[in-house]
């Protein structure tokens, strides 16, 4: 299709809890990227996929996030024992490949909201 | 680093005034520039583009021109709307190593009939 799927729209979790959301890209895509919305406004960019392939995965927090891309399944991020300051709207965008000089803007997901409680 | 730099808002204006949302960016090389909207409680949808110095990104009625001498990348319209009251950011990619967007902090519109 011609949009970023991405679900749950919300999801509750407990603290401590594990949480897991999915993205499935547009076909064709090469690229995804995840990002988290926090305080209303800043996007915080986490990881990006190539293909199946970890591209850049500076902005993750290692201990407790953790994310795949595999073939014929949606990409997913996970947050193991998740604490209060996770919470936060996660994005996930897919962007065609980007040759020298031609650069794509992304296709944003609308979003997982994640409230830990 | 990389780094966009946005006007703070939130920007008030009443319908059919004109619009300017600031946008300046440091970057190695020669990025790609966008402007994103954010309608309250959806996502990011890409608003314009501009791949190279001088080009001017327009759509909907928002314009915006890449400026290398002045590494900008300044948001306007001519006449806004109450529908045109949204989140705006301005981004960077630069289609290198790292092939990520980098955003500003965004600018709220507000816009009153």
């Amino acid at each position: 299709g011609e949009e970023v799927a991405q679900t749950p729209k919300h999801l509750v979790r407990g603290e401590g809890q594990k949480a897991k959301l999915y993205c499935a890209p547009i076909k064709g895509h090469s690229y995804v990227f995840w990002y988290q919305q926090v305080l209303k406004n800043e996007f915080k960019f986490l990881i990006s996929f190539q293909n199946e392939n970890v591209f850049d995965e500076t902005g993750m927090p290692k201990e407790r996030f953790s994310a795949k891309c595999l073939p014929n399944s949606p990409c997913s991020l996970e947050i193991q024992a998740t604490k209060l300051e996770d919470s936060a709207v996660y994005f996930c965008a897919s962007s065609q490949y980007t040759g020298q000089g031609r650069n794509y803007g992304y296709t944003f997901g609308s979003g997982t909201r994640l409230t830990v409680v | 680093g990389d780094s966009v730099t946005q006007m703070e808002g939130p920007v008030t204006l009443s319908e059919e005034a004109f619009l300017t949302i600031n946008c300046t960016y440091t970057a190695t090389g020669y990025p790609s520039l966008f402007w994103y909207v954010q309608y309250p409680g959806e996502g990011l949808q890409l608003l314009l583009k501009a791949t190279k110095a001088d080009d001017k990104g327009s759509n909907k009625g928002f314009e915006a021109t890449y400026r290398k001498e002045t590494t900008s990348f300044h948001l306007e319209k001519g006449s806004v709307q109450v529908s045109d009251s949204a989140v705006y950011f301005c981004a960077l990619r630069w289609g290198g190593a790292t092939n990520k967007l980098i955003f500003g902090t965004g600018t709220l519109l507000a816009v009153q009939p």
